[in-house]
């Protein structure tokens, strides 16, 4: 079974402060993204990456930033904390066969709240 | 550019009611169909895809046809029970080759006893 982990499942942090979002896939999967969930909004897409060292932006990216140091795993960075990155992040990962087809894999989320 | 607008819900039906959750798309070209569920508490997982005009997709009785006339993808599901409660999000694939999806903003269903 492929298995998408999230290093929290809850997070509470202070406004400005750096925070870590850390997902690690064990699947060899050569894509894997971020998407943050808000009621009414649905997923939006921040970051994407198609290879290790490699991203980019999705729709909203203002405010986070991502690495990919190894395929296996994708961070995602709040530089300075708002309260308005108070949401669900997810991430998901998917094989790269360029058919369109590919199955997204999705972590169980992690809830931060953002004082 | 590419979009999925999926009916708002929330949902309430009755055990073995029938369901239908409407999606409908806006993308260049053909792109690829998902319904994805999300149960309490958990992340995302697949719950059927089709890749081309008049596929449906299939799994644990729930239901998807691929309509390129009416652009249409909508769930059905004959008689739900209690645990389909969850949210379900209409996605299609973007084109372009990079496998990103486009999500609907999703629909809760609540099936009561």
């Amino acid at each position: 079974d492929v298995k998408v982990t999230q290093s929290s499942r809850y997070l509470v942090k202070r406004t400005g402060e750096k925070v870590f979002l850390e997902c690690v896939q064990d699947m060899d999967h050569e894509n894997m993204f971020w998407y943050r969930q808000d009621p009414g909004l649905g997923l939006r897409l921040i970051y994407f990456s198609y290879d290790v060292k490699m991203k980019e932006k999705g729709d909203i990216p203002e405010g986070y930033s991502v690495s990919r140091e190894k395929k296996e795993r994708f961070s995602l960075i709040l530089e300075s904390a708002s309260t308005n990155q108070t949401s669900m992040y997810l991430c998901a990962s998917s094989s790269a066969s360029g058919s369109r087809r590919e199955t997204q894999y999705f972590g169980p989320g992690t809830r931060l709240l953002v004082l | 550019g590419d979009s999925v607008t999926q009916m708002e819900g929330p949902v309430t039906l009755s055990e073995e009611a029938f369901l239908t959750i409407n999606c409908t798309y806006t993308a260049t070209g053909y792109p690829s169909l998902f319904w994805y569920v999300q149960y309490p508490g958990e992340g995302l997982q697949l719950l059927l895809k089709a890749t081309k005009a008049d596929d449906k997709g299939s799994n644990k009785g729930f239901e998807a046809t691929y309509r390129k006339e009416t652009t249409s993808f909508h769930l059905e599901k004959g008689s739900v029970q209690v645990s389909d409660s969850a949210v379900y999000f209409c996605a299609l694939s973007k084109i372009g080759g990079s496998e990103k999806l486009v999500f609907g903003k999703g629909t809760k269903l609540t099936v009561n006893p």
